[in-house]
């Protein structure tokens, strides 16, 4: 596609229930990021992918989030056992390269967690 | 993780009236780059400044990175409605290959009022 796809764009689950997030980057992108951007605050970095490796996942807020990509293209975030503290808009985006300039942002998945 | 503060987090004022927004860290940054978002959207990049002291315009907006590379501006000249929206600074981590990607500030919410 033309630009970075993300899906659902919309999703209300009950506390406790797991959820998957799906991006779709832009073609021949290989790194891939995940952010999570809760009301009123900036980006918060998740996880990145370079190809399909995630070098580092410290930024995940537990271990209840989860992330894969396959076939160095599309990514799933998992978070497992959702909490109402999960409840935010998780941005993918992808680039050329790690650390090569501008990021690409889809728009977002906005969960809720009732 | 280095922290990037931006100023003011709100800014009302009607339209052709002039601005400045604020990115301020303790730290260095090898780049950094202005993002700006719109509801229901992802960030889009508007500008990235790499050499201290750089000046960059893009139309009515002027970005300026700082001589030590700690801190950056926006001003926008002669406002318009279609200016309204979130702009994010996120700066790249001066280490040589940060793991963490970038890492960005929380925002300053702009709305310019017709």
């Amino acid at each position: 596609g033309a630009g970075v796809s993300q899906s659902p764009s919309n999703k209300v689950t009950e506390k406790g229930k797991d959820v998957e997030l799906r991006c779709d980057p832009i073609s021949g992108h290989t790194a891939l990021y995940w952010y999570r951007q809760s009301l009123g605050q900036g980006l918060e970095f998740l996880i990145y992918f370079q190809g399909n490796s995630a070098p580092d996942k410290s930024g995940l807020p537990s271990d209840r989030f989860s992330a894969e990509r396959t076939g160095g293209s599309v990514s799933t975030l998992t978070i497992q056992r959702t909490q109402q503290e999960d409840s935010a808009v998780y941005l993918c985006a992808s680039s050329l390269g790690w650390a090569t300039g501008e990021l690409f942002f889809g728009e977002g998945s906005r969960l809720t967690v009732l | 993780t280095q922290l990037l503060e931006q100023s003011p987090q709100f800014l009302s004022i009607q339209e052709g009236e002039n601005l400045t927004v604020y990115c301020n860290s303790s730290s260095v940054f090898s780049s950094l780059q202005w993002y700006r978002q719109e509801p229901g959207e992802g960030p889009v990049l508007l500008v990235t400044v790499v050499t201290g002291g750089e000046v960059k315009k893009l139309k009515r907006l002027t970005f300026q990175f700082g001589d030590a590379r700690k801190d950056s501006s926006l001003h926008i000249t002669a406002a318009q409605p279609g200016d309204t929206g979130l702009y994010l600074c996120a700066g790249d981590e001066y280490s040589g290959g940060g793991a963490d990607g970038l890492t960005f500030g929380k925002g300053t919410h702009l709305i310019i009022q017709p």
